[in-house]
């Protein structure tokens, strides 16, 4: 049982180029979400899915895609990456009926 | 709308010392959950506690304890004795837990805590 994962860990960016971050979760939970964290402003919701083929907008969705094709899987794309999209990117899952989110161990993203 | 603030940016102690991170929240919901992480050097985010609206009894769990009042909106949170290994960003959250709701969190800012030894 290996939670929640998140590939990958690190990743360096142009300005204008684009990528996906993967999460991954094996506890075949129905919600996951896409936070960022940035200095001084603690996590913001970026993404949601409450199931498969389902998303929806959270707090700061701007420049930012995702996809829930698969319960397991939720990618967060950045179609044209952006220096303001420099931040630690957190995915977490959690079952419906409980409160308690599991947090991946995150993506350091630097755009330059 | 719901916001949740942690006023102290940084708190440094020395070890032993107690210390109490501060979280004031607001929502217009009757119904809502409140959250303690905790976030070491190594980046991952610990669940350290969590509490609905309806509970306000005090919890405490070995040398953390919380204090929930519903009359001022804030969730603190003290450590006892303090230790280095207590050294972290502690973030305070907030899950409205109404229908449409989801599970979202509001984070709060979060505190850095430095303890020396």
């Amino acid at each position: 049982n290996a939670g929640v994962t998140q590939t990958p860990k690190f990743r360096v960016l142009k300005t204008g180029q684009s990528m996906t971050l993967l999460c991954a979760q094996d506890m075949n939970h129905e919600y996951m979400y896409w936070y960022r964290q940035d200095p001084g402003m603690g996590l913001r919701l970026i993404h949601y899915s409450v199931g498969e083929g389902t998303t929806a907008k959270g707090e700061v969705p701007d420049g930012y895609n995702v996809s829930r094709l698969k319960k397991q899987n939720f990618l967060l794309g950045l179609e044209s990456a952006a220096p303001s999209q420099t931040s630690v990117y957190f995915c977490a899952s959690k079952v419906r009926t409980s409160d308690e989110q599991y947090f991946g161990p995150g993506t350091r993203l630097t755009v330059t | 709308a719901q916001k949740v603030t942690q006023a102290q940016t940084e708190i440094s102690v020395v070890e032993k010392e107690d210390v109490t991170l501060d979280c004031v929240y607001e929502t217009r919901d009757t119904t809502y959950y409140l959250f303690w992480y905790k976030q070491p050097p190594s980046g991952e985010l610990v669940f350290l506690i969590r509490r609905n609206s309806f509970d306000e009894q005090n919890e405490i769990s070995g040398r953390y304890s919380w204090n929930f009042q519903k009359s001022t909106s804030s969730f603190n949170f003290t450590i006892t004795a303090s230790q280095v290994v207590d050294s972290a960003v502690y973030f305070c959250a907030l899950d409205n837990a109404g229908g449409t709701s989801y599970g979202k969190l509001t984070f709060g800012q979060g505190t850095i805590l430095t303890v020396h030894p």
